[in-house]
């Protein structure tokens, strides 16, 4: 298994632009996220899914949007990128959330928007 | 104030020294995890723990309910245990974690 795989790695934006950071598992879990985490500060939740064609938004969705047309993948989309959405961003997964849950991380990607 | 307190934000310790990172949080809980992020940037589970004490080889995590305090140890640090470790909480009520801002542990040789 190669657990969660994220992609690119690491990608510079110009302001307005926009791109999809790609997240994929193939463990068959049902719940995904993704966070963003910035210098000094703890993650912070964007979106989650908790099965295929059901998404939320967590704390700091603003500027981002989510899909999850099938259970291995959860691409994010960054419309119209802004300085402010220079970090870096974790997506995760978990067969199911409740008190036993343990959340499975993608290595990460590293955004730039100049 | 944030819902997750790390103390200290940052360690430096000789190798074979014992470690103890704190994690205060203010909301009731149903789990708390410690997590451990790598240089790189990998994030991985160290404990999910909602009552007592769990050890796995050097680490220990504890957790005081009543207190709302959890902390991590590492007996006998090395410099492979040079990391980032995060406290996170699962709210009683959601399924969402919520995380601390990270300790960040230097063993130096």
């Amino acid at each position: 298994n190669a657990g969660v795989t994220q992609t690119p790695k690491f990608r510079i934006l110009k302001i307005g632009q926009s791109m999809t950071l790609q997240c994929t598992q193939d463990m068959n879990h049902n719940y995904m996220y993704w966070y963003r985490q910035d210098p000094g500060m703890g993650l912070k939740l964007i979106y989650y899914s908790v099965g295929a064609g059901i998404t939320d938004k967590g704390e700091v969705p603003n500027g981002y949007n989510v899909s999850r047309s099938t259970t291995e993948d959860f691409p994010l989309r960054l419309e119209l990128a802004a300085p402010s959405q220079t970090s870096v961003y974790f997506c995760a997964s978990s067969p199911w959330a409740g008190e036993q849950e343990t959340q499975y991380f993608g290595p990460g990607t590293r955004l730039l928007v100049l | 104030k944030n819902e997750v307190e790390q103390s200290p934000q940052n360690l430096t310790a000789q190798e074979g020294e014992f470690i103890t990172i704190n994690c205060s949080y203010s909301v009731g809980i149903s789990a708390l995890h410690w997590l451990q992020q790598h240089p790189g940037g990998g994030i991985v589970s160290l404990f999910m723990l909602s009552s007592g004490k769990k050890k796995h080889g050097r680490l220990i995590a504890t957790i005081n309910i009543q207190e709302k305090h959890s902390s991590l140890h590492i007996t006998a640090s090395h410099p492979r245990d040079s990391a980032v470790y995060i406290c996170a909480v699962r709210r009683a009520a959601g399924n969402k974690l919520t995380f601390g801002g990270g300790t960040r542990v230097l063993v130096k040789p």
